[in-house]
């Protein structure tokens, strides 16, 4: 069975400080995708990236950056200078690789990190 | 880009009565939807996987003939929850799986059962 933890529920941090959500994952398949997604208060999700198994490689995007280690499970996410608008709830999310794979798209979500940014 | 629209956005509802969530995939066609339910401060839970012109199937400890899953077109996907009860107030989020394997998330709809 696939799992997601997501072990901070709720971090606080102060206008430009820089905070890391961690995310740990357990499958047992061997190639899998994972994600993370922003949740406002307004209730929808908003993707912010999805990474295939098969690619460690870091990625970067504005002041958003994902640090994904497969020797560890973790799909760790890093937001630098943070804001006021990054408040929200962050979900990293597990699914069965694509691959025509009838199953992909079922995501199995973590318990979620609500992220505070203080002006 | 390619949008997933949900409707309604929030029902309020009394007890005992049924009430149907629509999800639209606008501008592709989605042969599989998933519909996920999310109580208050909670994590996402996935209920069912919709699959165009077939049965949905349910995750274990899903009610089936309490949570009624069509998907008649490869546009659409209902969600009708049954006999409604207070227990069952909850948002309600789709996602539709694209053809080149996106996943696009509904706005959610708010389910308040009096």
């Amino acid at each position: 069975a696939q799992k997601v933890t997501q072990a901070q529920t709720e971090i606080s941090v102060v206008e430009k400080e820089d905070v890391t959500l961690d995310c740990v994952y357990e499958t047992r398949d061997t190639t899998y995708y994972l994600f993370w997604y922003k949740q406002p208060p307004s209730g929808e999700l908003v993707f912010l990236i999805r990474r295939n198994s098969f690619d460690e490689q870091n990625e970067i995007s504005g002041r958003y950056s994902w640090n994904f280690q497969k020797s560890t499970s973790s799909f760790n996410f890093t937001i630098t200078a943070s804001q006021v608008v990054d408040s929200a709830v962050y979900f990293c999310a597990l699914s069965e690789h694509y691959a025509g794979g009838t199953s992909y798209g079922k995501l199995t979500f973590g318990q979620g990190t609500i992220l505070t940014v203080h002006p | 880009g390619a949008v997933v629209s949900q409707h309604p956005s929030w029902v309020i509802c009394k007890s005992g009565t049924s009430v149907k969530i629509e999800c639209r995939s606008l501008d592709f066609q989605a042969t599989t939807m998933f519909w996920y339910r999310q109580f208050p401060k909670q994590s996402l839970m996935l209920m069912a996987t919709s699959n165009e012109g077939s049965k949905a199937t349910y995750e274990q400890g899903v009610e089936k003939d309490k949570f009624l899953i069509n998907h008649a077109s490869l546009t659409l996907s209902t969600l009708t929850v049954t006999s409604a009860h207070p227990e069952d107030s909850s948002f309600y989020i789709c996602s539709a799986r694209g053809p080149t394997g996106e996943l696009f998330f509904g706005e959610g709809s708010r389910l308040t059962v009096l």
